[in-house]
C-alpha cells in the first residue's frame, strides 16, 4: 500500500513563481526523499532529508521535513517551464530498503 | 555511466502470453527494485534484491508474476500468462545501498490486449 500522499494533486503557475508540493506519510521513517517525474521517463532523485533534520536545500529546491506532523514539503524556487512534471516523496519502512511513493504532485509552469 | 537500462521500451501483447521484461542495473549498485505504475494505483513496489537475493515480494500481485536475478547485472520480471488488467509502466532502480537513492530505467510500457 502507499505510504504517502501528495498535496495538491495538481498545480498549474507561471513561470518565476515559487512552487510548493507538500507529502504526508503515516509510520515512522529514516529518511524521505523527492523524485521528479518527467512524462514517459523514469523518476529522478531530487533530494533526500533524514529523520533527524528538519531542512534542507539544493539549487532551488528546499524540502522541510516535521517528523511530529509526519509531513514534508517541497518548495521550487523561481519556477521554469522546464520545471513541468510529476513530482513524488518516497519514504523509507521497516528495514528501510523499502521505498514506497506518494501519488504525486504534477506541476505545470507555464512560460 | 550508462544509468539503469530496461528492455524493452515497448511491449504489446495479447492477452494469455508469456511477458518478460529486462533489466540492467547500474554496476556497483546491491539493492534492485521493480515499481509498477498505474493512473488508478500509483507506483506500487513488486519486489526488490539485495546481491542477487529476493528480499520481499510481498507486492507481487499474484502468482503469474515471478522476478529473478540470476546475476549482479541482470534480472527479469516474468507475467505467465498475461491479463489485461496486467497493463502498466513497469520500472526498474537500482540504488547503492539500502536506504540510499533510486536511480530510475525509463520503464517498459506494457500492454495486454
Amino acid at each position: 500500500s502507499q505510504q504517502g500522499e501528495e498535496d495538491p494533486q495538481a498545480l498549474s503557475i507561471q513561470e518565476g513563481e515559487n512552487a510548493t508540493m507538500n507529502c504526508s506519510y503515516k509510520t515512522s521513517i529514516n529518511n524521505l526523499q523527492w523524485y521528479r517525474q518527467n512524462s514517459g521517463r523514469g523518476l529522478v532523485h531530487l533530494i533526500l532529508i533524514r529523520s533527524n533534520e528538519r531542512e534542507k536545500h539544493s539549487g532551488r529546491l528546499r524540502v522541510t521535513l516535521d517528523t511530529s506532523k509526519k509531513s514534508s514539503s517541497l518548495l521550487i524556487t523561481a519556477s521554469r517551464a522546464a520545471d513541468t512534471a510529476s513530482y513524488f516523496c518516497a519514504t523509507d519502512v521497516n528495514t528501510g530498503n523499502q521505498f514506497y511513493f506518494g501519488t504525486g504532485t504534477s506541476l505545470t509552469v507555464i512560460p | 555511466d550508462a544509468g539503469v537500462i530496461q528492455s524493452p521500451r515497448h511491449e504489446v501483447t495479447e492477452m494469455g502470453q508469456e511477458v518478460t521484461l529486462r533489466c540492467k542495473p547500474i554496476s556497483g549498485h546491491d539493492y534492485l527494485f521493480w515499481y509498477r505504475q498505474t493512473m488508478m494505483r500509483g507506483l506500487e513496489l513488486l519486489i526488490y534484491f539485495n546481491n542477487n537475493v529476493p528480499i520481499d515480494d510481498s507486492g507481487m500481485p499474484e502468482d503469474r508474476f515471478s522476478a529473478k536475478m540470476p546475476n549482479a547485472s541482470f534480472s527479469t520480471l516474468k507475467i505467465q500468462p498475461s491479463e489485461p488488467r496486467d497493463s502498466a509502466v513497469y520500472f526498474c532502480a537500482s540504488s547503492a545501498q539500502g536506504n540510499s537513492p533510486l536511480h530510475f530505467g525509463n520503464g517498459t510500457r506494457l500492454t495486454v490486449t
